[in-house]
């Protein structure tokens, strides 16, 4: 499967704990996206990354959340000390340029407690 | 500002029956690119189609059509003789030059196609 993959695809914690989700894209995508989706609403932009660069990132991500993309291939995101309120689906997506459509993993769904 | 606006929230339909699904967008930039994506129950979003601010031919692939009109901002989405299999959450979705590395969302349609 040449997809984009996530893993965990679910993960339950408990209140204040630190949660992290990776995401392997597309190989030859240079563009990586994170989004969040919560219960009954489109998914919302994170952040983004153009190879190992993180050029933009959402006012919804807080400085409890970071994202790191190492040698421009794989993505990590990382929630500290995670609260009720971050409970959602957070998708990875990559592309190969700017004005492509981007090709969606099948997300990792957080609980928190 | 990017702003989509899906004003259906759900659908149900008989199989077999064709189904619009409305859109309505903003944006200031001349240039942007408008999308749909079909989102099942298995959670993963699926591309569908993608259309360019300047191309306004509407056209027809597969069960799939769409109507493009500028003049409204619109970007409407149609399933012809819907199936079972159709049953999901559709959004719209829009990217402008001055965001380009930013996909901005509806609030999505749920389709339930009926046997």
């Amino acid at each position: 499967d040449t997809g984009v993959s996530q893993n965990p695809r679910h993960k339950i914690t408990k209140r204040g704990q630190n949660v992290t989700f990776r995401c392997d894209p597309i190989s030859e995508h240079n563009r990586l996206y994170w989004y969040r989706q919560t219960l009954g609403q489109g998914p919302e932009f994170l952040t983004y990354f153009q190879n190992e660069a993180q050029l933009e990132k959402s006012r919804l991500l807080s400085d409890r959340f970071s994202a790191e993309r190492p040698k421009g291939s794989f993505s990590t995101l990382e929630i500290q000390r995670t609260e009720q309120g971050d409970s959602a689906m957070y998708l990875c997506a990559s592309s190969t340029g700017g004005t492509g459509e981007l090709f969606f993993g099948e997300g990792s769904r957080l609980t928190v407690l | 500002a990017q702003k989509v606006t899906q004003a259906q929230t759900e659908i149900s339909v008989v199989e077999k029956e064709d189904v619009t699904l409305d859109c309505v967008y903003e944006t200031r930039d001349t240039t942007y690119y408008l999308f749909w994506y079909k989102q099942p129950p298995s959670g993963e979003l699926v591309f569908l189609i993608r259309r360019n601010s300047f191309d306004e031919q509407n056209e027809i692939s597969g069960r799939y059509s769409w109507n493009f009109q500028k003049s409204t901002s619109s970007f409407n989405f149609t399933i012809t003789a819907s199936q079972v299999v159709d049953s999901a959450v559709y959004f719209c979705a829009l990217r402008d030059r001055s965001n380009d590395y930013k996909l901005s969302f509806g609030a999505g349609t749920t389709v339930t196609v009926r046997a």
